[in-house]
């Protein structure tokens, strides 16, 4: 198996322009989450999907960020408009059986100046 | 405030001493898991802990949860450089979802 694949690996945008974020879960796990990662803040979960469905997305920070999964082998991370303090490597995971055992993608590390 | 206390935050030893990471939570969780993670990688899980108590080896890697499910311990024995990394504990709830610890920053020195 591939693994979690995200791309792109690194983006590098200026303030304002909309970010997307993609993600390819591993074939057959029905829950995906999509974390982010700060030096100040760690590991924090933002939204996650079971069966292609959101189930909690209480830590999605604010109204410019969007997260969709349209089919079991695809979501994507959306951020409109974006903002320098949203510089992050942002991860996505999945797993099979919810919250133990996620596997986590390589990352996106995402740059806004 | 991180929901799981993770100590120390950086450790830095010599190749072949021990050492220990301490994960401690007020709360009570379904099961404790064990994550390290390299620079420009995605975190990889080491282990599960779900019984209090319980008590699960991985080669040199001793891991620990605590009686009451709400801490637990990562023991190295006899580092090596090739377990140079930041070591995450998460807690799982019973809601599927994981709260990290701020993680622990290994070094071992060749």
């Amino acid at each position: 198996d591939a693994g979690v694949i995200q791309s792109p690996r690194h983006e590098v945008t200026e303030m304002g322009q909309e970010v997307t974020l993609r993600c390819k879960p591993i074939s057959g796990h029905d829950y995906l989450f999509w974390y982010r990662q700060t030096m100040m803040r760690g590991l924090e979960l933002l939204i996650y999907f079971n069966n292609n469905v959101p189930i909690d997305d209480s830590g999605m920070p604010e109204d410019r960020f969007s997260a969709k999964m349209p089919n079991a082998s695809f979501s994507t991370l959306k951020i409109q408009p974006s903002e320098p303090r949203d510089s992050a490597v942002y991860f996505c995971a999945s797993s099979s059986v919810g919250a133990s055992e996620q596997y986590f993608g390589p990352g996106t590390r995402l740059t806004v100046t | 405030t991180q929901l799981l206390e993770q100590s120390p935050q950086f450790l830095s030893i010599q190749e072949g001493e021990n050492l220990t990471v301490y994960c401690n939570s007020s709360s009570v969780f379904s099961s404790l898991q064990w994550y390290r993670q390299e620079p420009g990688e995605g975190p990889v899980l080491l282990v599960t802990v779900v019984t209090g108590g319980e008590v699960k080896k991985l080669k040199r890697l001793t891991f620990q949860f605590g009686d009451a499910r709400k801490d637990s311990s990562l023991h190295i024995t006899a580092a090596q450089p090739g377990d140079t990394g930041l070591y995450l504990c998460a807690g799982a709830g019973y809601d599927y979802k994981l709260s990290f610890g701020a993680g622990t920053t290994v070094t071992v020195r060749a």
